[in-house]
């Protein structure tokens, strides 16, 4: 059960768009379309902003988009807002029938 | 709308016992998989453990196995957290959640839907 792999923090700019990657392996995220990514503000619960690996709930900006190829998939905020700034994570199921979260990302608009 | 409120959370000395509780409301429990996800101070998010809808199926994650029990009361819409031989790193907040959602005849499962406001753990002489 080892946790995804994903870059500590990334930045950008109002207005600009970033990606952040999650890796796992072929047991999790290369192996089934149930990535999802949360986005946590500090003190706060984190909240769902993507599901089987490209879908949006109701409510969340289509600023976010997520995509996937292989062994890592990818969150995508387009526009960069500063309310964007905040924690995220991916999440994968797994051939073990258990959940493996990534490390988490730190988003730091400029 | 869905509300999951987690309590039972303290401070407990190591080795010692303590039950989580997440009552949930707002959509229709017994029909849902449930999670627990732990998050350390200053920490990322960990995956503790799942129950099937009908309580059948219990996963857990390495970390916890064989110390943490997951149960549920599909008749009070309660899930729980049973934590024995707790440990300094089990300090964290805890919350649950739901799995997936359905909408009509289609059901999406395998991600964090909702999430509770979490309880805090601490494990401490």
């Amino acid at each position: 059960q080892s946790a995804l792999t994903q870059p500590a923090s990334v930045s950008g700019s109002p207005g600009q768009s970033i990606t952040i990657s999650c890796t796992g392996t072929s047991s999790d995220v290369g192996g089934y379309n149930y990535v999802s990514w949360y986005q946590q503000h500090p003190g706060k619960a984190p909240k769902l902003m993507i599901y089987d690996v490209s879908d949006r709930p109701s409510g969340v900006s289509n600023r976010f988009s997520g995509s996937k190829s292989g062994n890592t998939a990818s969150l995508t905020i387009s526009g960069l807002q500063a309310e964007d700034e905040a924690d995220y994570y991916c999440s994968s199921y797994t051939s073990s029938s258990t959940r493996v979260f990534g490390g988490g990302t730190k988003l730091t608009v400029l | 709308q869905v509300q999951l409120v987690e309590s039972g959370g303290g401070v407990v000395q190591p080795g010692r016992s303590l039950r989580l509780s997440c009552a949930a409301s707002g959509f229709s429990f017994s029909y849902y998989g449930m999670h627990w996800v732990r998050q350390a101070p200053g920490k990322g998010l960990e995956w503790v453990s799942l129950m099937s809808s009908d309580g059948n199926n219990r996963y857990y994650a390495d970390s916890v196995k064989g110390r943490f029990t997951i149960s549920r009361d599909n008749s009070r819409n309660t899930l729980y957290l049973e934590m024995n031989s707790l440990r300094a790193d089990d300090t964290a907040v805890y919350y649950c959640a739901k799995d997936g959602y359905c909408s009509g005849a289609n059901c999406y499962p395998n991600h964090f839907h909702s999430w509770g406001q979490g309880t805090l753990v601490t494990v401490s002489s």
